[in-house]
């Protein structure tokens, strides 16, 4: 089955303790994304890779990283965590960079960092 | 950079009918796709239709439509038929060359029947 999967699917952490969210494809897809969900905000793209090795920033990329060392394989650290990065996260991927590219998500994590 | 605004926080519609749910976005590329995206009290998030800035016709998937007039920069969401499985949030999206994608806050639809 085609399909974006993360893990975990939820997380409870304490500020400052290094985390890592992942994020799988087997679809082949080359483009791959991260986003956060805030109530009233919407979905805001964190960082976005067009292939292996290439990541770009997005609109809110601090406080997170990111790399791309196999094709399916698109994890989300977050090295110090701070309170207001709890939130709800989305990793997507599509075909291309091309358009016109739809993203199919994955099933989110729901993060609090107290 | 690109902007979605979506000026429906929420909508109701009895169910059978026909609801717009509207998208006006901002971007100077002459280059960009269009996305309308479900997310279900579930929380998943739903591919539904695209349309493209040189697609001359209105996209359709089954009881979606996009009603896409470029000059306005509106693309908004047409749902027909309305069914009680349709109440979500639902999201515009905007991506251009730049290759990043913008959300719009979404609106929430809530099917009465």
């Amino acid at each position: 089955e085609a399909q974006v999967t993360q893990n975990p699917r939820y997380l409870i952490t304490v500020t400052g303790k290094k985390l890592t969210v992942t994020c799988s494809q087997n679809m082949n897809h080359e483009y791959m994304s991260w986003y956060r969900q805030d109530p009233g905000l919407g979905l805001r793209q964190i960082y976005y890779s067009m292939n292996v090795e290439v990541t770009d920033k997005g609109d809110v990329p601090e406080g997170y990283k990111v790399s791309r060392k196999e094709k399916r394989n698109f994890p989300l650290i977050l090295e110090s965590p701070s309170p207001n990065q709890t939130s709800l996260y989305f990793c997507a991927s599509s075909y291309s960079g091309a358009l016109p590219g739809e993203q199919y998500f994955g099933p989110g994590t729901r993060l609090t960092v107290t | 950079a690109q902007k979605i605004t979506q000026t429906q926080p929420g909508m109701f519609v009895q169910e059978k009918e026909a609801v717009t749910l509207d998208c006006t976005y901002d971007t100077s590329d002459q280059s960009y796709g269009l996305f309308w995206y479900k997310q279900p009290s579930s929380g998943e998030m739903i591919f539904l239709i695209y349309q493209g800035s040189y697609d001359e016709q209105n996209a359709t998937e089954g009881r979606y439509s996009l009603n896409f007039q470029k000059a306005r920069k509106s693309a908004n969401l047409v749902i027909s038929a309305s069914q009680l499985g349709d109440s979500a949030m639902y999201f515009c999206a905007i991506k251009s060359t730049g290759n990043q994608f913008y959300f719009g806050t979404g609106t929430s639809l809530t099917v009465i029947p």
